[in-house]
């Protein structure tokens, strides 16, 4: 019983536009979500995060949605860059829960020269 | 980046032998954690640590146990390696104190596979 969901395997987008990432959660308790950025042959790395309090933050480019009505959020890439191909992983935990991440199956991103 | 490496890198292996993965730090970080990254699956949590000797259990923990003797090392353990535990390992790190916020650091990965 998948406890986050990536419901889209994979996203191909032209360079320059504007890349949209889902996740949808099923778990309530979870109350920060983060996303991670995962090239081949490498470890993934921390992209942004937001907390249950909010929803919205922006780091540059990367803005991350949070609807916790919905349950879900989405990671939006404005402009898409070649270089932001790989697979984004979407995580979520639980206060006080020794920071344990849950993560989606990830979505391979294909940016388009 | 934090500091985190990994110890193999690669390693092929035979049914029913045991395999130890290490996972070394320099960052200080309380909490250490195990994953498995399969296709369709994602990352699955294993086992992770949130102190010296202090280990627990996580969503796919059969055929693993895991040993945290120092701070900077947390060793994973396949007593008998089966061919179901062909992954790419990935050992984590987090901070501490209460101000951390939950953000996970990543190692390079292990590739283990078992014939």
């Amino acid at each position: 019983d998948q406890q986050v969901k990536q419901n889209s395997p994979s996203l191909s987008v032209q360079e320059g536009r504007i890349s949209i990432l889902n996740c949808d959660y099923t778990n309530s308790m979870f109350d920060y979500f983060l996303w991670y950025k995962k090239y081949p042959a490498e470890g993934p790395t921390f992209l942004i995060s937001i907390s249950s309090i909010k929803d919205k933050n922006e780091d540059g480019r990367f803005t991350v949605f949070l609807n916790k009505s919905a349950k879900h959020l989405s990671l939006h890439i404005v402009p898409s860059q070649p270089g932001d191909s790989a697979v984004y992983f979407c995580a979520a935990s639980t206060s006080g829960s020794a920071r344990q991440l849950t993560f989606g199956s990830g979505t391979q991103l294909t940016v388009l020269p | 980046d934090a500091g985190i490496t990994q110890s193999p890198r690669h390693k092929v292996t035979e049914t029913g032998t045991p395999v130890t993965l290490r996972c070394h730090q320099t960052e200080n970080h309380r909490y250490m954690y195990w994953y498995r990254q399969d296709p369709g699956h994602g990352l699955r949590l294993i086992h992770y640590s949130y102190g010296v000797k202090d280990t627990d259990k996580g969503e796919v923990s059969d055929g693993y146990s895991v040993s945290r003797s120092k701070t900077e090392d947390f060793l994973l353990t396949l007593e008998s390696a089966t061919s179901s535990q062909t992954s790419v390992y990935f050992c984590a790190i987090s901070g501490h104190g209460q101000g951390a916020s939950n953000e996970q650091f990543f190692g390079p990965g292990t590739r283990l596979t078992v014939l």
